[in-house]
C-alpha cells in the first residue's frame, strides 16, 4: 500500500554497528508493527505500538529497539546485540482495534557486510 | 501463545487445476483468519479473509473455509493461472492488549508454482 513507506530498501550493517530502519505511514493508523521475515519461517513479530509513546515487545524483540514519538512514524533500530540480523523487515499498520487487515510497507532487506 | 501450522510448504499444479493450502491453529480464541500472497521481494498482500462467525467465503476464484471445531482453515484457488505463482501465508489473530489490538501469527508459507 502506498500509505506505508519503508526506507531504505536495502541496508548493510557492519560488525558492531547499530542501524535504523524507517517506517512512515500517512493512513492515520493508530497501531504499527515490525515483523522479521526469514526464508521458510514466515513473519515473526518484533515490536508493536498501539499509540504514541507506547510500544511492546513481540516474540523476537531481543537485539532490537523502537520508538513511537509521532503517530505516523515507528523506526526500528537493529543493535549490535542482534547477532543474526540478515532478514527482510516489514512494517505494518492497523487503523484501530478490531478485525482490520494489516497494511504492509515494501520492506527493508538488511544484510551483514 | 498462538501457533499456526501451514501445509504444504511447496505446491505445484498444472494451469487450470485447483490448489488447496491448509492451516491449523492452536488458540481457540482466535477469531480472524487472513490469507496473504507475497511475490518475490515484495510486500504481503491480503487476498481474502474470514471471521470466526463464518464457515466459508468466496471471492471469484479464491475461497476460504473455516472449521472452528477442528481449528483449521483452508485456501482454495480454482482455475489456476501463471500469475497465481507466489508464496501464500495464512495467519490467525489473537488479542494482545487491553485495547483490543490483535496480533497476527503467521504460518510458514506455501510456495505455489503454476505449471503452464
Amino acid at each position: 500500500d502506498g500509505g506505508i513507506t519503508q526506507s531504505p530498501k536495502y541496508l548493510f550493517r557492519k560488525e558492531g554497528q547499530n542501524v535504523t530502519l524507517s517506517c512512515e505511514q500517512n493512513l492515520n493508523h493508530d497501531a504499527m508493527y515490525w515483523y522479521r521475515q526469514d526464508p521458510g519461517q514466515g513473519l515473526r513479530l518484533i515490536y508493536y505500538s498501539q499509540i504514541v509513546n507506547d510500544f511492546q515487545k513481540g516474540d523476537i524483540a531481543e537485539g532490537y529497539s523502537v520508538s513511537r514519538e509521532k503517530k505516523e512514524s515507528f523506526p526500528l533500530t537493529v543493535t549490535s546485540a542482534q547477532k543474526n540480523p540478515t532478514a527482510f523487515y516489514l512494517c505494518a499498520s492497523v487503523r484501530d482495534r478490531g478485525y482490520q487487515p494489516q497494511h504492509f510497507g515494501d520492506g527493508t532487506r538488511l544484510s551483514i557486510l | 501463545g498462538e501457533n499456526v501450522e501451514q501445509h504444504p510448504s511447496t505446491l505445484s499444479v498444472q494451469e487450470g487445476d485447483s490448489a488447496v493450502i491448509k492451516c491449523t491453529y492452536s488458540d481457540s480464541a482466535s477469531n480472524y483468519f487472513p490469507w496473504y500472497k507475497q511475490e518475490l521481494g515484495k510486500r504481503p498482500q491480503l487476498i481474502i479473509d474470514i471471521r470466526s462467525n463464518v464457515g466459508e467465503k468466496k471471492d471469484q476464484r479464491i475461497a476460504v473455509t473455516l472449521n472452528k471445531t477442528a481449528k483449521h482453515f483452508s485456501l482454495h484457488i480454482t482455475e489456476t493461472q501463471p500469475e497465481d505463482s507466489a508464496v501464500y501465508f495464512c495467519a490467525a489473530t489473537s488479542t494482545i492488549s487491553n485495547f483490543g489490538n490483535e496480533k497476527l501469527t503467521f504460518g510458514t508459507g506455501t510456495r505455489l508454482t503454476i505449471i503452464p
